[in-house]
C-alpha cells in the first residue's frame, strides 16, 4: 500500500525547533518530488517546502525562509521538515506529500501531524 | 505574488450541478489541479492537468480552465461531496506552489 507517516509534532515554545518526519512506503521514494504542506486550524491550505528527488533542488514559501529547512534521506524513505525559530503563527497541522510523476499534482497525503507553538 | 481567488462557499441540492471557481491572472496558461477535503481528513486529488481525473474518483467530477478563471464542476452532487475545495497552481515567477483560499461545498 502507498502510505506516507508523519511524526515528531507536538507543543513547543516560541523560538524552539522541531523536527517533523515523514516515513514513505509501498512506492520508490526517491523518484519523486516531495512537499510539506500545512494547514492552521480552521484555515485553508498553505504550501511550505517542496524537494527534488535527489535532494538538489529546495523551494520554500517566503514566511519560513532561513527558519524551516526540508531534506530527505532516500536510503531511509524518510522526508524531514527541521523548524527552529518557531512562531505562533507556525501553528498548523502539516502534511508531507508526495508529487505526481506526470502533472506535479500531489496524489499522496499523509494523515498529517500537529505542531503547536505556543507558551 | 501569485494569488488564487475561490469563493468561500457554494451552496447546492442534491442531484444538481455544482460549480466552484478558481481566479487567476491568466490561470488559462498554468495547469490546475483540485483537492477535497473532508473534516479531519487529509486533502484528496481530485482533478489534475485542469481537467483529468486520478483513478477511483467519479466521473461526476470534471475540471475546465480559461482565461482568468478554473472550474470544478461535480454533477449530480450527493451528500457525500460535502466538503472543502482547493485549486493549486505552481507559479514558476517565484517557484513556488499556490493554493486556493478554499470553497466549503454545502449540499443542502
Amino acid at each position: 500500500e502507498v502510505q506516507l507517516v508523519e511524526s515528531g509534532g507536538g507543543l513547543v515554545q516560541p523560538g524552539g525547533s522541531l523536527r517533523l518526519s515523514c516515513a514513505a512506503s509501498g512506492f520508490t521514494f526517491s523518484s519523486y518530488w516531495m512537499s510539506w504542506v500545512r494547514q492552521a486550524p480552521g484555515k485553508g491550505l498553505e504550501w511550505v517546502a517542496n524537494i527534488k528527488q535527489d535532494g538538489s533542488e529546495k523551494y520554500y514559501v517566503d514566511s519560513v525562509k532561513g527558519r524551516f529547512t526540508i531534506s530527505r534521506d532516500n536510503a531511509k524513505n524518510s522526508l524531514y521538515l527541521q523548524m527552529n525559530s518557531l512562531r505562533a503563527e507556525d501553528t498548523a497541522v502539516y502534511y508531507c506529500a508526495r508529487a505526481q510523476i506526470t502533472s506535479d499534482a500531489f496524489d499522496i497525503w499523509g494523515q498529517g501531524t500537529m505542531v503547536t507553538v505556543s507558551s | 505574488s501569485y494569488v488564487l481567488t475561490q469563493p468561500p462557499s457554494v451552496s447546492v441540492a442534491p442531484g444538481k450541478t455544482a460549480r466552484i471557481t478558481c481566479g487567476g491572472n491568466n490561470i488559462g496558461s498554468k495547469s490546475v489541479h483540485w483537492y477535497q477535503q473532508k473534516p479531519g481528513q487529509a486533502p484528496v486529488l481530485v482533478i489534475y492537468y485542469d481537467s483529468d481525473r486520478p483513478s477511483g474518483i467519479p466521473e461526476r467530477f470534471s475540471g475546465s480552465n480559461s482565461g482568468n478563471t478554473a472550474t470544478l464542476t461535480i454533477s449530480r452532487v450527493e451528500a457525500g461531496d460535502e466538503a472543502d475545495y482547493y485549486c493549486q497552481v505552481w507559479d514558476s515567477s517565484s517557484d513556488r506552489w499556490v493554493f486556493g483560499g478554499g470553497t466549503k461545498l454545502t449540499v443542502l
